[in-house]
């Protein structure tokens, strides 16, 4: 168990589909991240929140929406997704904004679009 | 601009062999280095970090890096590899700009261990 919970781990979801996606972290960290892994690219930085406040959205179509009521939550909620959108979807937490300790991740989503 | 650069996107060692996995980088501040392990359908985990502290980072499972300022290298090692170290590694470095910092990921090296 990393300390960083995401669920579920598959999700297989038409383009018309709306699902969500969930990440839960109990280590009393305030900043909290969506990462996406697609196959021979780097990660991608997507959203990232501080003290439940979304600080960056680094040029994501608006088909992904962040969603983090509380410091320990954070959802991605997706709707009318391509099929380029299929990935691994990764979450992190970090003690702080500044994240120099570096960050906790989840075990992912593996998100496949059809 | 903060980069990596991981050379060899496929590393292959015997078992007991030295492990070399190599990066470097790109920043226009003093950097803050990561190391990061991934183990098949799972999460990254954190091997090392360098935060401008003792230059040689000692980490997890036998694993250590050195951040070399000449070099801009931070490149990873461990003496003897064993089967459990395949996997893939994920060099990273903090990144400055916009309203804060975040992680900036190399493209990743899959490190294979043979018999």
């Amino acid at each position: 168990e990393t300390g960083v919970t995401q669920t579920p781990r598959h999700l297989v979801m038409g383009m018309t589909n709306k699902k969500s996606l969930k990440c839960e972290q109990h280590l009393g960290h305030n900043a909290m991240y969506w990462y996406k892994q697609s196959a021979k690219k780097p990660l991608e930085l997507m959203f990232v929140y501080n003290f439940k406040e979304q600080t960056e959205n680094n040029s994501v179509p608006s088909r992904f929406s962040p969603e983090c009521p509380n410091s320990s939550h954070l959802f991605l909620h997706l709707h009318t997704l391509q099929p380029e959108d299929s990935a691994l979807y990764l979450c992190a937490s970090s003690q702080d904004e500044w994240g120099g300790s570096g960050y906790t991740f989840g075990s992912g989503t593996r998100l496949t679009v059809v | 601009a903060q980069s990596v650069t991981q050379l060899g996107s496929h590393v292959s060692v015997s078992e007991g062999a030295l492990v070399l996995l190599r990066c470097n980088y790109s920043s226009s501040v003093p950097p803050y280095l990561f190391w990061y392990v991934q183990y098949p359908n799972q999460g990254l985990q954190l091997l090392l970090k360098y935060t401008s502290a003792a230059t040689l980072v000692k980490g997890i499972n036998g694993f250590e890096a050195e951040f070399k300022k000449s070099e801009t290298s931070f490149h990873l090692t461990k003496p003897s590899a064993h089967m459990s170290d395949a996997a893939e590694y994920f060099c990273a470095v903090k990144g400055y700009g916009g309203s804060q910092g975040n992680l900036i990921f190399g493209k990743g090296t899959k490190l294979s261990v043979k018999p």
